[in-house]
């Protein structure tokens, strides 16, 4: 079986700061996703990649910038942080039409 | 506007239910809608999927029945058990890449 392995697992920042996150995956998927989520809202979809080197916006790009370096690895980068804010930024990755599967998630907090 | 919606934000069964939960969609070219179910501090986890050529999809207790007219599917737990207790997000396709998800139903199993 494979693994989606975010990094950090947990991650403080300071309001203004840029801040990268980062996944790799060993399934060979070729589609990754970067989502956001916050109590009660769900899941809400920054950026996708359906192959090395694209770059898809999803409904929350603004304020972010992504990179697919590599088949196996996708980051994301906060590009300033806001101040109080706190959420959990899953990766994911799947085959086409095919259900993404998910890592355990950045706990972001900034102070 | 939200693309797919889940009716109840909260749900709370004793032990031995079924519990259902309920799930509408707006967009008529979504065809996969795959469940995930997540736990504190954990990624979503993919439980189970249906296409929408079909109306029906069992595994084990759990099984999603599909009303395509309708733009609406549920999820139903049969004996439900306390470790069911979980947040359960529906998801939908808008193409063979885009997965959109509603907010999330917290499943509560009373013993």
């Amino acid at each position: 079986g494979g693994i989606i392995t975010q990094t950090p697992k947990f991650l403080i920042g300071q309001e203004g700061q840029k801040l990268t996150l980062k996944c790799q995956q060993n399934f060979n998927h070729d589609t990754m996703y970067w989502y956001r989520q916050d109590s009660g809202k769900g899941l809400r979809l920054i950026y996708y990649s359906i192959t090395e080197n694209d770059l898809q916006k999803g409904d929350l790009s603004e304020g972010y910038d992504a990179s697919r370096e590599k088949k196996s690895s996708f980051s994301l980068t906060v590009t300033s942080a806001q101040k109080n804010e706190m959420a959990v930024f899953l990766c994911a990755s799947s085959i086409a039409n095919q259900a993404p599967l998910f890592g355990e998630g950045t706990r972001l907090s900034v102070l | 506007q939200q693309q797919v919606r889940q009716s109840s934000q909260s749900l709370t069964v004793w032990e031995g239910e079924t519990a259902i939960l309920n799930c509408s969609y707006e967009n008529s070219a979504f065809d996969y809608f795959p469940w995930y179910q997540q736990f504190p501090g954990e990624g979503p986890a993919l439980l189970i999927a249906i296409r929408s050529v079909s109306d029906k999809k069992e595994d084990g207790r759990f099984t999603i029945f599909f009303n395509k007219r309708e733009k609406n599917l549920s999820l139903h737990i049969k004996d439900s058990q306390p470790g069911d207790s979980a947040t359960y997000f529906c998801a939908a396709n808008t193409n063979a890449y885009k997965v959109i998800f509603g907010k999330g139903t917290h499943l509560h199993v009373l013993p």
